[in-house]
């Protein structure tokens, strides 16, 4: 089993559109959860750390559930430029910022 | 402009050839990342450097070789004994020490390809 899973979609949207993703980790020892965003060859920039009570950064809202050890990210009101592939990642306890990265989700939004 | 760079952004390399791969920062930070993305996988991490003169190796260091000896800069070297290093390397650095979260910044990748 992957320490980080994601369902690597495609997801196909329309603009406009709420689209949600989950990722769901095994380490229960992860203390640190972020969402990247990876578009085509080009590296990971940082969308979003995900914090225990969940956040929200305009249309994006991150959400952490412990006991079920999973994370998700919701984006509202899709736009074109929200296609991208979006990576889920864990930081486990006492890993001196060694992260570990899901596959992504990639996400199509269309017109 | 604070930021990583990488060179090349392509490099091509021979049967039985060493090659390396530069990173570089400005952000000040202690802290410095290799990693390779394949399609299909995560990223993986090769080596990392938590203060100048010092590092470990990742999940997937061999055939790899690192040097921290300065604090802005953080080659790569891919060795003739990585039977299979096509592939897209992604430099990386954080803050540093390790205590609680941190976040990770990316330079912008080599692709590296065999000929």
């Amino acid at each position: 089993r992957k320490e980080v899973e994601q369902d690597p979609g495609p997801f196909n949207v329309p603009e406009g559109a709420t689209v949600a993703f989950n990722c769901t980790y095994s380490n229960s020892a992860s203390q640190s959860f972020f969402w990247y965003r990876q578009d085509c060859r080009k590296e990971p920039k940082l969308l979003m750390s995900v914090y225990s009570s969940g956040n929200e950064d305009g249309r994006f809202t991150a959400q952490l559930n412990r006991a079920s050890q999973y994370i998700s990210l919701l984006i509202r009101d899709s736009k074109l430029s929200d296609s991208a592939t979006y990576l889920c990642v864990a930081q486990p306890t006492g890993t001196a910022s060694k992260l570990t990265f899901g596959t992504g989700t990639r996400l199509q939004v269309t017109l | 402009d604070g930021g990583i760079t990488q060179s090349p952004k392509y490099l091509f390399r021979k049967e039985g050839q060493n090659v390396t791969l530069s990173c570089e920062q400005n952000l000040n930070h202690d802290a410095m990342y290799w990693y390779r993305q394949d399609p299909g996988q995560g990223l993986r991490l090769i080596y990392y450097s938590q203060i100048v003169n010092d590092f470990q190796k990742g999940d997937i260091a061999e055939g790899y070789s690192v040097s921290r000896e300065k604090k802005e800069s953080f080659p790569l070297t891919v060795t003739s004994a990585q039977k299979n290093p096509t592939a897209f390397y992604l430099c990386a650095s954080s803050i540093g020490g390790g205590a609680g979260q941190e976040t990770q910044y990316f330079g912008p990748g080599t692709r590296l390809l065999v000929l």
